[in-house]
């Protein structure tokens, strides 16, 4: 079974803060994305990543970047945390770019 | 950019009936996706269909898909409570890399 995992199911930062959230696939998928997930709003493309050193933006990526320094790993980071950056992100990884995607459980993240 | 839209955006059934949620996008597509998530958590990948499909079974999953009319329904048969959860179609329009998600349809089943 593909697992993707994230390093934290909740998280709370102040504004102003840098905030990592990791990443971790266990499948040696080539492909690797971040959401952020808002009621109503569904889940909207921050970045995703096709390969190592790779990143492409997404709908999104305002406020934020990415590294994938390795295959297994997708870090997303926000340089300084902000109020309306308060949502989940979650993690997904796919063999193919259009194919079926493997979600981790999400981090909630509030910034205060 | 959201391509998918769901309908309705909430349902409630009792345990045992049918539910239907439909999904409409704006632009070709090569494949349609179906995916689960229950209350906090990440997505679960239910079913694929291809452009050129147009009915797909998994189990109590039904999912037809109308390239004419940009929609694709999925049909969940014999509902139990462990259906409760919200369901969210993703599209990959022709030229793109990437999958766009539609806002999910949260749907409640009843004992």
């Amino acid at each position: 079974d593909v697992k993707v995992t994230q390093s934290s199911r909740y998280l709370v930062k102040r504004t102003g803060e840098k905030v990592f959230l990791e990443c971790v696939q266990d499948m040696d998928h080539e492909n690797m994305f971040w959401y952020r997930q808002d009621p109503g709003l569904g889940l909207r493309l921050i970045y995703f990543s096709y390969d190592v050193k790779m990143k492409e933006k997404g709908d999104i990526p305002e406020g934020y970047s990415v590294s994938r320094e390795k295959k297994e790993r997708f870090s997303l980071i926000l340089e300084s945390a902000s109020t309306n950056q308060t949502s989940m992100y979650l993690c997904a990884s796919s063999l193919s770019g259009r194919g079926e995607q493997y979600f981790g459980p999400g981090t909630r993240l509030t910034v205060t | 950019s959201q391509q998918g839209e769901e309908d309705p955006q909430a349902l409630s059934i009792q345990e045992g009936e049918n539910a239907t949620m439909n999904c409409s996008y704006k632009t070709s597509i090569n494949n349609l996706q179906w995916y689960r998530q229950n209350s906090g958590r990440g997505l679960v990948h239910l079913i694929l269909i291809r452009s050129n499909e147009r009915e797909k079974h998994s189990g109590r999953l039904r999912v037809t898909l109308d390239t004419s009319k940009k929609s694709s329904s999925l049909l969940i048969t014999a509902s139990r409570a462990a259906d409760t959860a919200s369901y969210f179609c993703a599209t990959d329009e022709s030229n793109d890399y990437k999958l766009s998600f539609g806002a999910g349809t949260t749907v409640t089943v009843r004992a």
